[in-house]
C-alpha cells in the first residue's frame, strides 16, 4: 500500500519557470525527507523537516512541512537544467521509511 | 566523513546464478536498509538491519536475504536469479538511535546496478 502520494508524477518545464511538487499522506510522520536522484545514482538527501509548519530553504528550493505533519511541498524558483532528476519524498515514522511515488522533473534549456 | 559505499557498482549475472552485494554504512551508523529500484515499481523496501539483527522485512521472496556484521557492514544475497531481479539495488544507513528529533535521515549509497541475462 502506497502511503505517500506525490504529484505530479512527471513534469517538463522550461528553464526559468517555477514549479511545486506535492507529497501527501493520510498518516502523520515524525519527519520527512526530500531526496533528488539522478539516473544510475543513489538518492541524495536535500532536506529534513521535523516540525509541523516548518519551512526550509536551500538556495532556490523551498520545502514546507504541513501543520499536521501529513504532507509536504517542494517549490523550485527559476528552475535550471541542473535541477533535472527524480524527486522523492520519504516519510519517517517509528524508524520506518515510507517512500513517495516520485516526481520526475526535466528542465529544458 | 565517508559516505555509504556499495560494491560492486555494476554486475551482470545469468539466470539461476546467485549474487552478493555489499554495503558499508557511514561510520557510526548502526542501521542499514536495502531497497530495490526499478522503473516500473519505484523504490521497494527489502529489509533493514540494526546491530546485526533483521528488524524489518519487505514483501520479497526468500531468495532475497541479507546479514549485517559487527562492524555494521551489510551484505545482501539473491539466489536463483531471475530476469525480473534486474534493478538498481540501494542501501541506506542511518543512526536509528537518534540523539535528537531529526537524526533519522537515511543516507544512500550510489547503488549496485544488477543486470540478469
Amino acid at each position: 500500500t502506497q502511503l505517500l502520494e506525490q504529484s505530479p508524477q512527471f513534469l517538463s518545464i522550461q528553464e526559468g519557470e517555477n514549479l511545486t511538487v506535492y507529497c501527501n499522506s493520510s498518516s502523520v510522520f515524525s519527519s520527512l525527507q526530500w531526496y533528488r536522484q539522478e539516473p544510475g545514482e543513489g538518492p541524495v538527501l536535500l532536506v529534513t523537516v521535523v516540525t509541523g509548519g516548518e519551512v526550509k530553504k536551500l538556495k532556490r528550493l523551498t520545502f514546507q512541512f504541513g501543520d499536521a505533519r501529513k504532507d509536504s511541498s517542494l517549490h523550485i524558483t527559476a528552475a535550471q537544467p541542473g535541477d533535472t532528476g527524480l524527486y522523492l519524498c520519504v516519510g519517517e515514522r517509528a524508524y520506518k521509511y515510507i517512500f513517495g511515488t516520485g516526481t520526475r522533473l526535466k528542465v529544458l534549456a | 566523513k565517508a559516505g555509504v559505499t556499495q560494491t560492486p557498482r555494476y554486475l551482470i549475472k545469468t539466470r539461476g546464478q546467485q549474487v552478493t552485494l555489499s554495503c558499508s554504512p557511514i561510520s557510526g551508523h548502526r542501521s542499514v536498509s536495502w531497497y530495490q529500484q526499478t522503473p516500473g515499481q519505484g523504490l521497494q523496501f527489502l529489509f533493514e538491519y540494526f546491530s546485526e539483527t533483521q528488524r524489518n522485512k519487505g514483501n520479497f521472496p526468500g531468495r532475497f536475504s541479507g546479514r549485517q556484521f559487527s562492524n555494521s557492514r551489510s551484505e545482501m544475497n539473491v539466489s536463483t536469479l531471475e530476469l525480473g531481479d534486474s534493478a538498481l539495488y540501494l542501501c541506506a544507513s542511518s543512526l536509528k538511535v537518534p540523539l535528537q528529533k531529526g537524526d533519522t535521515e537515511a543516507f544512500f549509497g550510489q547503488g549496485t546496478r544488477l543486470t540478469v541475462v
